[in-house]
């Protein structure tokens, strides 16, 4: 089937504004993660859904940051009043549990002029 | 959440060569895994070793895990320019699977 999606693919913003990201995980798939990746750096955990359980959210940044996950299907990743430090990458991925494969969707390259 | 350490943070190998990419964690794990990104696009699976397993093989790629040290080596024979890369490992142990800085490979034709 589908691989992981994500939208928009680029995104252009200007600062104080907010932004929406979506990830549509693979079918069936019960954990979805959401990462972060500024230019030449390594992968930032910011946020995990694991099925109906109360989200990981150790890895976000500030309160500006929020994520949604609908039952076991789209998630949102929102971030509020957005800054220059906010550019970067955001990766998705899904896999069928925690402790299994992850799949990557492509990304969305933000950039807050 | 767990992530692992990979070192050396970037290494640089002639295409022919075999490059060996070391990660170290810190708590039981069930199994251990390694992701392959280029170009900072989304990261690509490619081997995953169970707590139980001591050594695996794909291909080129040669992985070994030794729980009493808590550490795994990646090892890729023959390298070719193609493999210039970052790689991550991915300890999954109790807590949700996460990444590390990785190690950033370039191989020079």
């Amino acid at each position: 089937g589908a691989g992981v999606s994500q939208s928009p693919s680029n995104k252009v913003t200007e600062k104080g504004k907010d932004v929406e990201l979506r990830c549509d995980p693979i079918s069936g798939h019960t954990a979805l993660y959401w990462y972060r990746q500024r230019l030449g750096q390594g992968l930032e955990f910011l946020i995990y859904f694991q099925g109906n359980s109360a989200p990981d959210k150790s890895g976000l940044p500030s309160d500006r940051f929020s994520a949604e996950r609908t039952g076991e299907s789209v998630s949102t990743l929102t971030i509020q009043r957005t800054q220059q430090e906010d550019s970067a990458v955001y990766l998705c991925a899904s896999s069928l549990s925690d402790q299994e494969t992850q799949y990557f969707g492509p990304g969305t390259r933000l950039l807050v002029l | 959440s767990q992530q692992g350490e990979e070192d050396p943070q970037a290494l640089s190998i002639q295409e022919g060569e075999n490059a060996t990419m070391n990660c170290s964690y810190k708590t039981s794990i069930n199994n251990l895994q390694w992701y392959r990104q280029n170009s900072g696009r989304g990261l690509v699976h490619l081997i995953l070793i169970r707590s139980n397993e001591r050594e695996k093989h794909s291909g080129r790629l040669r992985v070994t895990l030794d729980t009493s040290k808590k550490s795994s080596s990646l090892l890729i024979t023959a390298s070719r320019a193609a493999d210039t890369a970052s790689y991550f490992c991915a300890p999954a142990g109790n807590t949700p699977l996460v990444f590390g800085k990785g190690t950033r490979l370039s191989v020079i034709a």
